[in-house]
C-alpha cells in the first residue's frame, strides 16, 4: 500500500497570502494518478486536481499543483475566504486507493 | 448536470449488515467506475471499495473483504454497498464518488461525489 503524507497538518495563514501543501509518497507516483481535493465541513469533497497539476473543471487558477515520484506540492497562490478547508491528496495508480491524512488550512 | 444521491445509512448493532444505495443521474452510468469512500468522524477520507463499468472488476480495503460487496445495476444507474459483520470502527459517512473519466474505478481522479450517508455501528 502507499502510504501519503502530508504537511503540515495544519497551515495559518491570512487571506491574501500563499499557501503551500505537501504530499510525500511512500513509493513513486506516476504523475497520472495523483489528485488534491478540498473538503468543507458538511460537504462533499470537491475535486481541485489531478493528473498532479491539471485543474479541474471550475477550479480557479490561483489554485495550481506539481510534482513527481514521490514528491507533490499544491499551491494557492493568493488565498481567498472561501479557500479555508481540509485539502486531500490522492493516489490512484496503485491498489489499494489511498488519501494523506489531510492539511488543515485555518484562518490565521 | 451529474447528481450522485446517497442512502440507505442508519444505526445497527455491532454484527449487523446494512446496505447502502447510490442513485446516478446526469451522465451515461455505465461508462464509469465508481468507489464508495468513508470518513469516520472527525478523521480523514479513506477509500473503501472500487467496482469498474460493468461490474466484473472490483477491489477493497483489507479491513472490509470478506464483509463488504459492492455492486451495481446498470439498469436501474444504482451502485451499492453490502455492509455486513459490521464492527464499531465502521462507524463513518459513506460517500459515493465517480471517476473522473474512464471504466475502471482507479482510471483516475474521483471527480463527482454524492452527498454522504451516515453509518453508526453501536449496541
Amino acid at each position: 500500500e502507499i502510504v501519503l503524507t502530508q504537511s503540515p497538518g495544519t497551515l495559518s495563514l491570512s487571506p491574501g497570502e500563499r499557501a503551500t501543501l505537501s504530499c510525500r509518497a511512500s513509493q513513486s507516483v506516476s504523475s497520472t494518478y495523483l489528485a488534491w481535493y478540498q473538503h468543507k465541513p458538511g460537504q462533499a469533497p470537491r475535486l481541485l486536481i489531478y493528473g498532479t497539476s491539471n485543474r479541474a473543471t471550475g477550479i480557479p487558477d490561483r489554485f495550481s499543483g506539481s510534482g513527481s515520484g514521490t514528491d507533490f506540492t499544491l499551491t494557492i497562490s493568493r488565498l481567498e475566504s472561501e479557500d479555508f478547508a481540509v485539502y486531500y491528496c490522492q493516489q490512484c495508480g496503485s491498489s489499494p486507493i489511498t488519501f494523506g491524512q489531510g492539511t488543515r488550512l485555518e484562518i490565521k | 448536470e451529474v447528481q450522485l444521491v446517497d442512502s440507505g445509512g442508519g444505526v445497527v448493532r455491532p454484527g449487523g449488515s446494512l446496505r447502502l444505495s447510490c442513485a446516478a443521474s446526469g451522465f451515461t452510468f455505465d461508462d464509469y467506475g465508481m468507489s464508495w469512500v468513508r470518513q469516520v468522524p472527525g478523521k480523514g477520507l479513506e477509500w473503501v471499495s472500487g467496482i469498474n463499468w460493468n461490474g466484473g472488476s472490483t477491489d477493497y480495503i483489507d479491513s472490509v473483504k470478506g464483509r463488504f460487496t459492492i455492486s451495481r445495476d446498470n439498469a436501474k444507474n444504482s451502485l451499492y454497498l453490502q455492509m455486513n459483520s459490521l464492527r464499531a470502527e465502521d462507524t463513518a459517512l459513506y460517500y459515493c464518488a465517480r471517476v473522473d473519466t474512464g471504466y475502471n474505478w482507479n482510471d483516475g481522479a474521483l471527480g463527482y461525489w454524492g452527498q454522504g450517508t451516515l453509518v453508526t455501528v453501536s449496541s
